[in-house]
């Protein structure tokens, strides 16, 4: 399978724990996208990169969030001192540079804090 | 104003229907507008990526841009039980984020 790949798929944790998520792009990929998505919305963006680069981050994401793409290959998106409030489907996109436009998204991880 | 506005639905149609999903957007400055499926606990795919105003078909999916009255719809032929998704509208701003709709939810009716 060549898509972007995401794990775990779920997660449950209590309030007050750190959480990690990974995503594996489609390879020859250069941005890396990563979006929250709740029950009824559309995806909302948090952060991008550019092969290693992080390029961008949203209001939405806090202090507690921080997003890593060592090697410009895969992700990971750290959530610390998780809240109910971040629980929470988290998507990860990919596009080539040339087609920005062009995001493939992977499954998604979802997201439950007790 | 939201950037992208969409009805979330319900919408319900009979099977064979043709369906016809629409967003409006805020910024005339938008030029790239897409169409995403989404089935339940599922990440979204990508249905239509189109540039410019006009239509772009891609077998029974038919994307409509007018940037005239910032309107961009999406027509479904024979619809079919497995097109029950929710459908999100996004467009990309000039950061080269991609801002989304809320999404309609479909129901195709066997």
């Amino acid at each position: 399978d060549t898509g972007v790949s995401q794990n775990p798929r779920h997660k449950i944790t209590k309030r007050g724990q750190n959480v990690t998520f990974r995503c594996d792009p489609i390879s020859e990929h250069n941005r890396l996208y990563w979006y929250r998505q709740t029950l009824g919305q559309g995806p909302e963006f948090l952060t991008y990169f550019q092969n290693e680069a992080q390029l961008e981050k949203s209001r939405l994401l806090s202090d507690r969030f921080s997003a890593e793409r060592p090697k410009g290959s895969f992700s990971t998106l750290e959530i610390q001192r998780t809240e109910q409030g971040d629980s929470a489907m988290y998507l990860c996109a990919s596009s080539p540079l040339a087609g920005v436009g062009e995001q493939y998204f992977g499954p998604g991880t979802r997201l439950t804090v007790t | 104003q939201k950037e992208v506005e969409q009805d979330p639905g319900p919408l319900s149609v009979p099977e064979g229907a043709i369906v016809s999903l629409n967003c409006t957007y805020s910024n005339s400055a938008f030029q790239y507008f897409m169409w995403y499926r989404q089935y339940s606990r599922k990440g979204p795919e990508l249905l239509m990526y189109t540039y410019s105003s006009g239509n772009k078909e891609d077998g029974r999916f038919t994307a409509q841009v007018d940037k005239s009255s910032k309107y961009i719809s999406l027509f479904i032929r024979d619809s079919q039980p497995s097109d029950s998704a929710t459908y999100l509208c996004a467009i990309l701003n000039r950061d080269d984020k991609i801002i989304f709709g809320k999404g309609t939810r479909l129901h195709i009716l066997p």
